[in-house]
Protein backbone atom coordinates (compact mmCIF):
# COMPACT_ATOMS: atom_id res chain seq x y z
CA UNK A 1 0.00 0.00 0.00
CA UNK A 2 1.75 3.13 -1.07
CA UNK A 3 1.21 5.50 1.10
CA UNK A 4 3.12 8.32 -0.74
CA UNK A 5 2.16 8.61 -4.32
CA UNK A 6 3.66 10.90 -6.89
CA UNK A 7 1.48 10.19 -9.67
CA UNK A 8 3.48 11.90 -12.48
CA UNK A 9 6.33 9.36 -13.45
CA UNK A 10 8.00 12.25 -16.02
CA UNK A 11 7.68 16.19 -16.44
CA UNK A 12 8.79 18.17 -19.32
CA UNK A 13 9.23 22.28 -19.00
CA UNK A 14 10.92 24.53 -21.35
CA UNK A 15 13.35 26.53 -19.40
CA UNK A 16 12.26 29.76 -17.77
CA UNK A 17 8.55 28.27 -17.12
CA UNK A 18 7.50 27.28 -14.01
CA UNK A 19 7.42 23.12 -13.16
CA UNK A 20 5.21 21.99 -10.98
CA UNK A 21 5.48 18.64 -9.07
CA UNK A 22 2.85 16.61 -7.46
CA UNK A 23 2.35 14.25 -4.83
CA UNK A 24 -0.15 12.66 -2.45
CA UNK A 25 -0.44 11.09 1.03
CA UNK A 26 -2.55 9.00 2.42
CA UNK A 27 -1.34 8.63 6.34
CA UNK A 28 -3.25 11.41 7.95
CA UNK A 29 -0.63 10.91 11.04
CA UNK A 30 2.20 12.57 8.43
CA UNK A 31 3.26 15.49 9.55
CA UNK A 32 6.64 16.88 7.93
CA UNK A 33 7.09 16.57 4.48
CA UNK A 34 10.26 16.98 1.98
CA UNK A 35 11.32 16.94 -1.01
CA UNK A 36 14.67 15.38 -2.05
CA UNK A 37 16.28 15.66 -5.76
CA UNK A 38 18.69 13.34 -7.02
CA UNK A 39 20.83 13.00 -9.83
CA UNK A 40 22.07 10.23 -11.73
CA UNK A 41 25.15 8.60 -9.97
CA UNK A 42 24.12 10.47 -7.19
CA UNK A 43 22.55 10.02 -3.70
CA UNK A 44 18.98 12.20 -3.25
CA UNK A 45 20.27 15.43 -1.77
CA UNK A 46 17.16 17.71 0.54
CA UNK A 47 15.85 20.34 -1.12
CA UNK A 48 12.54 21.46 0.66
CA UNK A 49 10.81 20.72 3.30
CA UNK A 50 7.51 21.80 4.85
CA UNK A 51 6.01 21.22 8.64
CA UNK A 52 2.24 20.49 8.96
CA UNK A 53 1.37 23.25 10.27
CA UNK A 54 2.29 25.59 7.46
CA UNK A 55 0.76 25.53 4.38
CA UNK A 56 3.67 27.23 2.09
CA UNK A 57 7.81 27.19 2.43
CA UNK A 58 10.11 29.11 0.05
CA UNK A 59 13.47 28.81 -0.70
CA UNK A 60 14.27 30.66 -3.36
CA UNK A 61 13.19 29.17 -6.63
CA UNK A 62 11.55 26.71 -4.39
CA UNK A 63 8.32 26.54 -3.33
CA UNK A 64 6.56 23.91 -1.49
CA UNK A 65 3.07 24.14 -0.87
CA UNK A 66 0.12 22.03 2.00
CA UNK A 67 -2.97 20.73 1.26
CA UNK A 68 -3.84 19.07 4.32
CA UNK A 69 -7.28 18.57 3.89
CA UNK A 70 -6.66 17.15 0.61
CA UNK A 71 -3.36 15.54 1.84
CA UNK A 72 -1.35 16.81 -1.18
CA UNK A 73 1.67 18.75 -1.46
CA UNK A 74 3.31 20.27 -4.61
CA UNK A 75 7.03 21.59 -5.37
CA UNK A 76 6.93 24.93 -7.59
CA UNK A 77 10.50 25.63 -9.35
CA UNK A 78 10.19 29.30 -11.30
CA UNK A 79 12.14 29.77 -13.35
CA UNK A 80 13.22 26.09 -14.46
CA UNK A 81 16.59 25.81 -15.40
CA UNK A 82 18.33 22.68 -17.53
CA UNK A 83 20.18 21.84 -14.14
CA UNK A 84 16.71 20.89 -12.61
CA UNK A 85 16.29 18.05 -14.53
CA UNK A 86 16.73 15.36 -12.35
CA UNK A 87 14.39 12.88 -10.22
CA UNK A 88 12.19 14.57 -7.94
CA UNK A 89 10.83 11.68 -4.74
CA UNK A 90 8.46 13.72 -2.30
CA UNK A 91 8.79 11.92 1.25
CA UNK A 92 6.88 12.28 3.83
CA UNK A 93 7.75 11.02 7.96
CA UNK A 94 5.31 11.15 11.01
CA UNK A 95 6.06 12.20 14.64
CA UNK A 96 8.09 10.51 17.21
CA UNK A 97 10.40 7.22 16.99
CA UNK A 98 13.16 7.73 14.29
CA UNK A 99 11.40 9.89 11.76
CA UNK A 100 12.29 7.14 9.34
CA UNK A 101 10.08 8.89 5.86
CA UNK A 102 8.34 7.06 3.68
CA UNK A 103 8.97 8.03 0.29
CA UNK A 104 7.04 8.15 -3.37
CA UNK A 105 8.17 7.02 -6.69
CA UNK A 106 9.71 10.01 -7.61
CA UNK A 107 9.07 12.33 -10.50
CA UNK A 108 11.68 12.62 -13.51
CA UNK A 109 11.82 16.93 -14.18
CA UNK A 110 13.64 17.26 -17.58
CA UNK A 111 13.82 21.50 -18.37
CA UNK A 112 14.64 21.58 -21.96
CA UNK A 113 16.88 25.13 -23.08
CA UNK B 1 32.99 17.71 6.46
CA UNK B 2 33.19 14.26 4.81
CA UNK B 3 29.47 12.87 3.68
CA UNK B 4 28.19 9.61 3.85
CA UNK B 5 30.47 7.21 1.77
CA UNK B 6 29.58 3.96 1.05
CA UNK B 7 31.50 1.08 -1.02
CA UNK B 8 31.85 -0.51 -3.15
CA UNK B 9 29.89 1.64 -5.81
CA UNK B 10 29.45 -1.05 -8.36
CA UNK B 11 29.33 -4.83 -8.02
CA UNK B 12 28.09 -8.11 -10.16
CA UNK B 13 26.93 -10.88 -8.39
CA UNK B 14 25.54 -14.40 -9.66
CA UNK B 15 22.09 -15.86 -8.25
CA UNK B 16 23.00 -17.64 -4.74
CA UNK B 17 25.70 -15.49 -3.95
CA UNK B 18 25.76 -13.33 -0.82
CA UNK B 19 26.97 -9.81 -0.84
CA UNK B 20 28.19 -6.75 1.70
CA UNK B 21 27.87 -3.17 1.53
CA UNK B 22 29.44 -0.75 3.35
CA UNK B 23 28.08 2.79 5.37
CA UNK B 24 30.26 5.35 7.16
CA UNK B 25 28.03 8.00 8.16
CA UNK B 26 28.83 11.57 8.68
CA UNK B 27 30.76 12.52 11.79
CA UNK B 28 28.48 12.70 14.52
CA UNK B 29 25.50 10.98 12.87
CA UNK B 30 24.47 8.08 15.05
CA UNK B 31 21.38 7.07 12.59
CA UNK B 32 22.00 4.97 9.40
CA UNK B 33 19.46 3.82 7.34
CA UNK B 34 19.25 1.50 4.51
CA UNK B 35 17.35 2.17 1.09
CA UNK B 36 16.46 -0.14 -2.13
CA UNK B 37 15.80 1.97 -5.15
CA UNK B 38 14.89 -0.43 -7.82
CA UNK B 39 13.59 1.67 -11.59
CA UNK B 40 9.71 2.77 -10.78
CA UNK B 41 9.89 1.92 -7.37
CA UNK B 42 11.36 4.40 -6.04
CA UNK B 43 13.01 4.32 -2.19
CA UNK B 44 11.67 1.25 -0.25
CA UNK B 45 13.27 1.51 3.73
CA UNK B 46 15.25 -1.32 4.12
CA UNK B 47 16.38 -1.15 7.97
CA UNK B 48 17.29 1.56 10.39
CA UNK B 49 20.05 1.46 12.82
CA UNK B 50 21.13 3.70 16.17
CA UNK B 51 23.84 2.94 18.70
CA UNK B 52 24.32 -0.12 17.28
CA UNK B 53 20.82 -1.76 17.55
CA UNK B 54 18.22 -2.33 14.33
CA UNK B 55 15.49 0.13 15.37
CA UNK B 56 12.89 0.26 12.65
CA UNK B 57 12.62 -2.57 9.86
CA UNK B 58 10.99 -2.50 6.18
CA UNK B 59 8.99 -5.33 4.55
CA UNK B 60 12.18 -7.34 3.53
CA UNK B 61 13.10 -10.90 3.37
CA UNK B 62 14.80 -12.12 6.14
CA UNK B 63 18.02 -12.65 3.41
CA UNK B 64 18.13 -8.77 4.24
CA UNK B 65 20.49 -8.00 7.39
CA UNK B 66 22.51 -5.40 8.45
CA UNK B 67 24.32 -4.19 11.54
CA UNK B 68 25.67 -0.85 13.10
CA UNK B 69 29.25 -0.53 14.75
CA UNK B 70 30.36 1.33 17.70
CA UNK B 71 31.60 4.33 15.63
CA UNK B 72 28.27 4.19 13.62
CA UNK B 73 29.52 2.57 10.34
CA UNK B 74 26.64 0.14 8.92
CA UNK B 75 27.05 -2.89 7.15
CA UNK B 76 24.14 -4.58 5.21
CA UNK B 77 24.50 -7.97 3.77
CA UNK B 78 21.92 -9.77 1.35
CA UNK B 79 22.38 -13.49 0.86
CA UNK B 80 21.16 -15.90 -1.51
CA UNK B 81 20.68 -13.02 -4.06
CA UNK B 82 18.13 -12.75 -6.58
CA UNK B 83 17.60 -11.82 -9.71
CA UNK B 84 15.07 -8.70 -8.47
CA UNK B 85 17.61 -7.56 -5.69
CA UNK B 86 19.52 -5.92 -8.45
CA UNK B 87 19.01 -2.49 -7.41
CA UNK B 88 20.88 0.61 -6.26
CA UNK B 89 21.45 0.36 -2.35
CA UNK B 90 21.39 3.73 -0.62
CA UNK B 91 22.64 4.66 2.98
CA UNK B 92 21.15 7.80 4.90
CA UNK B 93 22.85 8.75 8.08
CA UNK B 94 20.55 11.79 10.14
CA UNK B 95 21.28 13.07 14.06
CA UNK B 96 19.07 11.66 16.59
CA UNK B 97 15.62 13.00 15.55
CA UNK B 98 16.32 15.15 12.84
CA UNK B 99 13.98 14.65 9.71
CA UNK B 100 16.27 15.45 7.13
CA UNK B 101 18.49 12.33 5.72
CA UNK B 102 21.79 13.22 4.08
CA UNK B 103 22.36 10.25 1.63
CA UNK B 104 25.55 8.64 0.25
CA UNK B 105 25.94 8.15 -3.38
CA UNK B 106 24.92 4.48 -3.60
CA UNK B 107 26.17 0.88 -4.17
CA UNK B 108 24.89 -0.53 -7.40
CA UNK B 109 24.05 -4.03 -7.47
CA UNK B 110 24.13 -6.39 -10.33
CA UNK B 111 22.79 -9.54 -10.10
CA UNK B 112 23.31 -12.03 -12.95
Amino acid sequence: DQQVKQNSPSLSVQEGRISILNCDYTNSMFDYFLWYKKYPAEGPTFLISISSIKDKNEDGRFTVFLNKSAKHLSLHIVPSQPGDSAVYFCAASRPGGSYIPTFGRGTSLIVHP
Amino acid sequence: KAGVTQTPRYLIKTRGQQVTLSCSPISGHRSVSWYQQTPGQGLQFLFEYFSETQRNKGNFPGRFSGRQFSNSRSEMNVSTLELGDSALYLCASSHEGANVLTFGAGSRLTVL
